[in-house]
């Protein structure tokens, strides 16, 4: 089975801007979560989407946003975006039934 | 905001010579699970821990797990070279969602050849 993928790996873009990043789960996997990660406050959680439905969201102000598509991939928005916004975000994906995360490479954002 | 920490925050050990990192978490969890990341890539999965189990295996790897200390360990048996990367402990917290993880600050190990 193919990985989790995600694009783009890596991403510039200045301040005010807005970005899109893409996520592919593994095949049949309809569980996909998004979390930053930065030096100065490690890894957290963004959100989850399971059907094409957020069930749960992390502590992260409303210019960070999700959808996900019928066939499980998802995209994350992040408008007007700021300097602190600069980070590896990474997707991960789950089975139905498992608990266990399965995280793709990462795409790395810088905002200057 | 992290769940917990974990320590040494950096490790460095000789090839042969075993690892052992901490992870402590604040509140109730379901399981615990123990990552890996290779120099700023994406996270691999080692090992998970339910709240009910108290050790687990998994080939070089052993994992405890004592939920009245709210603690963990992960311990590298042999380590070899290729072991160089950053740990990350992460729970799942009970009542908040199956996988919102909440990970620990990391153990920086680095293997010497």
């Amino acid at each position: 089975k193919a990985g989790v993928t995600q694009t783009p790996r890596y991403l510039i873009k200045t301040r005010g801007q807005q970005v899109t990043l893409s996520c592919s789960p593994i095949s049949g996997h309809r569980s996909v979560s998004w979390y930053q990660q930065t030096p100065g406050q490690g890894l957290q959680f963004l959100f989850e989407y399971f059907s094409e439905t957020q069930r749960n969201k992390g502590n992260f102000p409303g210019r960070f946003s999700g959808r996900q598509f019928s066939n499980s991939r998802s995209e994350m928005n992040v408008s007007t975006l700021e300097l602190g916004d600069s980070a590896l975000y990474l997707c991960a994906s789950a089975g139905a039934a498992e608990e266990t995360q399965y995280f793709g490479p990462g795409t790395r954002l810088l905002v200057l | 905001s992290q769940q917990g920490e974990e320590d040494p925050q950096a490790l460095s050990i000789q090839e042969g010579e075993n690892a052992t990192m901490n992870c402590s978490y604040k509140t109730s969890i379901n399981n615990l699970q123990w990552y890996r990341q290779n120099s700023g890539r994406g996270l691999v999965h080692l090992i998970l821990i339910r709240s009910n189990e108290r050790e687990k295996h998994s080939g070089r790897l052993r994992v405890t797990l004592d939920t009245s200390k709210k603690s963990s360990s992960l311990l590298i048996t042999a380590s070899r070279a290729a072991d160089t990367a950053s740990y990350f402990c992460a729970t799942v917290q009970r009542g908040t969602g199956r996988r919102a993880l909440t990970f620990g600050s990391g153990t920086r190990l680095q293997v010497q050849p």
